[in-house]
């Protein structure tokens, strides 16, 4: 089956700097990949759509100028996350949809990247 | 997009049949139930999917009421390995078709 990745795995940073986390689709392309955050014990909520060639599309109450997404190529989509806090330490997930454009596509998720800000 | 309604927690043995309940009665006739499902720290994986028919696949099998109305996914045999948050969730046309709404999903857990 396709495979995405992410990178890296988990990091830790000091309050105020930027981590970017990339996603890849290993063995596909992804004109569209989704991101995700996961809070402890809950589920997960989407933040944003990236398309490539094109911006993101935000969710509601996400802050676009804080969470900045980049789809540069059909094989990888990148989050930044701007002057982090610890409020935004957190589990991001990034997911891309099969290909065929129908509801019945399989969305293949990354393996997460746990974000803690110091 | 329609809502669906798990229990929020399920506890099964090694090597029984699990059945995890999904209603979803406001689904519409072109919404596709899929299930994912999410291990300890990892990304969710995709499980099984229905629109009328009962589906079998060599992870899973989804019954579907003949209403619609809700849905149950079968593990025929639980192992400890199938011990994760399963999510029922409709997929419905039009707009932002690829996007995947989760609920709180059901957390399965295997005794040993």
């Amino acid at each position: 089956g396709a495979v995405v990745s992410q990178h890296p795995s988990w990091v830790i940073c000091k309050s105020g700097t930027s981590v970017k986390i990339e996603c890849r689709s290993l063995d596909f392309q992804a004109t569209t990949m989704f991101w995700y955050r996961q809070f402890p014990k809950q589920s997960l909520m989407l933040m944003a759509t990236s398309n490539e060639g094109s911006k993101a599309t935000y969710e509601q109450g996400v802050e676009k100028d804080k969470f900045l997404i980049n789809h540069a190529s059909l094989t990888l989509s990148t989050l930044t996350v701007t002057s982090a806090h610890p409020e935004d330490s957190s589990f991001y997930i990034c997911s891309a949809p099969g290909t065929s454009g129908s509801l019945t596509d399989t969305q293949y998720f990354g393996p997460g990247t746990r974000l803690t800000v110091l | 997009d329609a809502k669906t309604t798990q229990p929020n927690s399920m506890e099964s043995n090694e090597e029984e049949p699990v059945h995890l309940p999904c209603n979803h009665s406001t689904i519409s006739g072109t919404d596709y139930i899929h299930w994912y499902r999410q291990l300890p720290s990892q990304g969710p994986e995709y499980v099984i999917h229905g629109l009328t028919s009962n589906v079998n696949n060599r992870m899973a099998s989804l019954a579907i009421a003949e209403d619609r109305k809700s849905s149950t996914l079968i593990l025929h045999r639980a192992t400890l390995r199938d011990a994760a948050v399963y999510y029922c969730i409709l997929r419905r046309s039009g707009g932002s078709n690829y996007k995947l709404t989760f609920g709180k999903g059901t957390l399965l857990t295997v005794n040993p």
